[in-house]
């Protein structure tokens, strides 16, 4: 089983749309919790931190689920600019990536 | 401040040769982590360095794979009798503990 799964999409919705993403992960014990996004042919760069209270940035909204060992990402009225591959990341000892969820916004 | 780099940006090569790649990190980053990242694909762990501590080495594919780290600075990767599949971007990243990782810009790497 992989420390970190997401559902790889593509995810397509129109400029507007709200859509959120789940990860999961194995390892009860992780300590810190992050979104990355990735555009084609770049380095991924952070998004957010993933706070246990939840926490929101702009449009943004990340939430941790101790219990359930998911989180989410939560992005409200998309734009265009939000294409990209979202990478959910945990770290217990060292990073675990997943292997991302790509988002298609189109007009 | 200055961030993660990488050189070269670019390294095309034959078969069978060998190859270095190289990072210098966020100065006084104690974590340094390679990755590899086929096209189309996710990031694929390959090695781990933290402070002085022995490195992670558990996702380098072969034997033919091995990176150094001098203390907490430059670390290079070097590929030996390099294949075609070893074809990707290298990505290096450094982070001072529990915290957010810092990408360099990768290496992308091309056997001919």
């Amino acid at each position: 089983r992989k420390e970190v799964e997401q559902d790889p999409g593509p995810f397509n919705v129109p400029e507007g749309a709200t859509v959120a993403f789940n990860c999961t992960y194995s390892n009860s014990a992780s300590q810190s919790f992050f979104w990355y996004r990735q555009d084609c042919r770049k380095e991924p760069k952070l998004l957010m931190s993933v706070y246990s209270s939840g926490n929101e940035d702009g449009r943004f909204t990340a939430q941790l689920n101790r219990a359930s060992q998911y989180i989410s990402l939560l992005i409200r009225d998309s734009k265009l600019s939000d294409s990209a591959t979202y990478l959910c990341v945990v770290n217990f000892n060292k990073f675990y990536f997943g292997s991302g969820t790509k988002l298609n916004v189109k007009p | 401040g200055a961030g993660v780099s990488q050189s070269p940006s670019n390294k095309v090569t034959e078969k069978g040769k060998d190859v270095e790649l190289r990072c210098d990190p966020i100065s006084g980053h104690t974590a340094l982590y390679w990755y590899r990242q086929r096209l189309g694909q996710g990031l694929e762990f390959l090695i781990y360095f933290q402070g002085n501590s022995a490195p992670d080495k558990s996702g380098l594919p072969s034997d033919r794979f091995s990176a150094e780290r001098t203390g907490e600075s430059v670390s290079t990767l070097t590929i030996q009798r390099t294949q075609q599949e070893d074809s990707a971007v290298y990505l290096c990243a450094s982070s001072s503990g529990t915290g957010r990782q810092y990408f360099g810009p990768g290496t992308r790497l091309t056997v001919t």
